[in-house]
């Protein structure tokens, strides 16, 4: 069956970096696009970022652009989130999910990590 | 970019169905999907595409959609189905990017 599984978060100072990890298993890796999307406390979803299968294009929403990159490495079958200039508001659960579609992207999220927590305060 | 606009709360008695909606846009060119988030939970995909279940979701959850309006409808609500639910597009800007809109918290009664 299809895992994700997040890791890397933790508390972090206003201006700092962290790295977010996603390690997945159960379906081709290789072959699907991946998202970040984030929650923060007691708020709604927000899409963070998207690669493509072959890690050829990249798309951020505005909120991140600049300061976010996301990456993958297809033979660890591990998705990446660097996080850089983190402000308070992106204090936020950060899940990774799987797009439906196969070779091409939907920015339909068929599967979803557990989260892990990133908390940006001095 | 786009904005999809949910009402917060929807209430339902039990066994009756339940409309929740979700209005933007970008729901001109692109359907909805929907999903389902219980308290302390990952986000579950419950509704996608033109009117899709994944595998393991109840035949009581059902999609549409018209003009700028799309809608998750629950036939005979359950206990279990109190939750957030979020609907996302693709925004239609052309931008490459993701919208959700704001949740609806579905309270059974």
């Amino acid at each position: 069956q299809v895992q994700l599984v997040e890791s890397g978060g933790g508390v972090v100072q206003p201006g700092g970096s962290l790295r977010l990890s996603c390690a997945a298993s159960g379906f081709t890796f290789s072959s699907y696009g991946m998202h970040w999307v984030r929650q923060a406390p007691g708020k709604g979803l927000e899409w963070v970022a998207f690669i493509r299968y072959d890690g050829s294009n990249k798309y951020y929403a505005d909120s991140v652009k600049g300061r976010f990159t996301i990456s993958r490495d297809n033979s660890k079958n591990t998705l990446y989130l660097q996080m850089n200039s983190l402000r308070a508001e992106d204090t936020a659960v950060y899940y990774c999910a799987k797009d439906l579609a196969d070779g091409d992207y939907e920015f339909i999220f068929d599967y979803w990590g557990q989260g892990t927590l990133v908390t940006v305060s001095s | 970019s786009s904005e999809l606009t949910q009402d917060p709360a929807v209430s339902v008695a039990l066994g009756q169905t339940v409309r929740i909606t979700c209005q933007g846009d970008s729901l001109r060119s692109y359907y909805a999907s929907w999903y389902q988030q219980k308290p302390g939970q990952a986000p579950v995909l419950v509704i996608y595409g033109k009117n899709n279940r994944p595998s393991g979701i109840p035949d009581r959850f059902s999609g549409s959609s018209s003009g700028n309006t799309a809608s998750l409808t629950i036939t005979g609500a359950q206990a279990e189905d109190e939750a957030d639910y979020y609907c996302n597009s693709r925004d239609s800007s052309g931008n490459h990017l993701a919208v959700f809109g704001g949740g609806t918290k579905l309270t059974v009664l």
